[in-house]
């Protein structure tokens, strides 16, 4: 599953399948990146991060891609479970000034 | 080692009263966000401290919010007088470097009736 082009504020998938999940941010000179995944009643949860110096970087079931040409982050998700339905925020910031928080994709996981 | 606690978790108030929203940082970390999301909208910044001292509050949103951490520990943020807008999740994170990435608590639930 995945949301394309336009931001789509939810993505529903079954679980077992990949989830992408789409973000455009805003500065470019923007030159970190982190995904964020907030449960209902929680905070917000670091998932991954990526340096303007990089394009991919992968952590466990999860890929970010990065593609500065257009301002445009992706996370990927594989295997999605039940376990990651959530929001996830993309967020940026230049320089370790605040950061900058897109607006949210709701990933909702059936079994 | 204790997360970044937030304090109340909710809190309803009656507009025109005040309230004041608490946030301790994990110990050691110098910096201190605020952030709040309104509606379902996106997380906004509201403003940041490195220790005592606020390095950047461009974001709050008029003069009715006052932020303090007082000797550079906990943070209080007070709404005073409270309107409808400002009803929201108010998120406070921490960072012990300035890399603008935070670990956030689990955010105080304000409703303005």
């Amino acid at each position: 599953g995945e949301n394309v082009g336009l931001h789509l504020p939810t993505l529903s998938v079954q679980e077992g399948d990949n989830s992408i999940i789409n973000c455009a941010y805003s500065n470019s000179a923007s030159d970190y990146f982190i995904w964020y995944k907030q449960e209902s009643g929680k905070g917000p949860q670091f998932i991954i991060d990526i340096r303007s110096n990089m394009d991919k970087r992968q952590g466990q079931r999860v890929t970010v891609l990065l593609n500065k040409t257009v301002k445009h982050l992706s996370l990927q998700i594989a295997a999605t479970q039940p376990g990651d339905s959530a929001v996830y925020f993309c967020a940026e910031t230049q320089a370790g000034t605040a950061l900058i928080f897109g607006k949210g994709t709701t990933l909702s996981v059936s079994s | 080692e204790a997360g970044v606690t937030q304090f109340p978790s909710h809190s309803v108030i009656e507009k025109g009263q005040t309230v004041t929203l608490r946030c301790d940082p994990i110990s050691g970390h110098d910096n201190l966000y605020w952030y709040r999301r309104v509606m379902g909208k996106e997380i906004k910044f509201l403003l940041h401290f490195v220790k005592e001292s606020k390095q950047d509050e461009s974001g709050m949103p008029n003069n009715r919010f006052l932020a303090e951490r007082t000797g550079g520990t906990y943070s209080t943020l007070k709404v005073q007088p409270a309107e409808l807008e400002d009803s929201g999740v108010y998120f406070c994170a921490s960072s012990q470097a300035q890399t603008g990435k935070g670990f956030f608590g689990q955010g105080t639930r304000l409703t303005v009736v």
